[in-house]
């Protein structure tokens, strides 16, 4: 049983270009979480996601930031515009149910924006 | 809003022996789950033990245990027999339960392990 999986592990890009994430969630698993890990922290929620619909997004940059859960396929995270201060590892994680004690997590995208 | 707090940047043990890295965290919430997870090089988030805050009896797995102290509101992790493979960041985290969907990280404690 695959665990959670993202690509690209590593990513670079020029500023102002856009930066698109991808999470393949563990087999059956229909909720997504994604999180942001800056240097020198701990992860940071950005987004609660179900096939089709974002529950939470309390954590989410109000621009240039949107995730998405399409009802075939991954989950995306797409940042716009891309600036430095984007740099950072994002974590996307799954669950079965939404009940975070059971929650899984990919090994991480490391975005670097030169 | 639920903070967690580890105020130990940086940790060292010798192999063999026996390390704790403190946490504490603060909440009103009177039923929540806390979390510990280790980050090794590889940036894999693992989940390395969960006590959940209705229980009186600390959590065990095999040579990690927490010292679970709810009034203090803290949430202490011991590794007993320490390995070279436990050398990583240790990353607390708090969930308060119910319809909040995020977990809420401390800052890490990077662990060293001396032959």
């Amino acid at each position: 049983n695959a665990g959670v999986m993202q690509n690209p592990r590593h990513l670079v890009r020029r500023r102002g270009q856009e930066a698109r994430l991808r999470c393949s969630p563990m087999k059956g698993h229909s909720h997504v979480y994604w999180y942001r890990q800056l240097p020198e922290e701990g992860l940071k929620f950005m987004v609660y996601l179900q096939k089709e619909n974002i529950i939470d997004e309390s954590g989410m940059p109000k621009e240039r930031f949107s995730a998405e859960f399409p009802k075939e396929g991954p989950s995306i995270l797409r940042i716009q515009q891309v600036v430095r201060g984007d740099s950072a590892a994002y974590f996307c994680a799954s669950s079965l149910s939404p009940v975070l004690y059971e929650q899984y997590f990919g090994p991480g995208t490391r975005l670097t924006v030169t | 809003a639920q903070t967690v707090t580890q105020s130990q940047p940086e940790m060292s043990v010798q192999e063999a022996e026996t390390v704790t890295l403190s946490c504490t965290y603060d909440t009103s919430e009177s039923d929540y789950y806390l979390f510990w997870y280790k980050q090794p090089p590889s940036r894999q988030m693992i989940l390395v033990i969960r006590q959940e805050a209705y229980k009186q009896q600390n959590a065990t797995e095999n040579r990690f245990s927490v010292n679970f102290q709810k009034a203090a509101k803290s949430f202490s992790l011991k590794i007993s027999d320490s390995q070279l493979g436990d050398a990583a960041m240790y990353f607390c985290a708090y969930w308060s339960g119910g319809s909040n969907y995020k977990l809420t990280f401390g800052k890490g404690t990077l662990l060293t392990v001396n032959p």
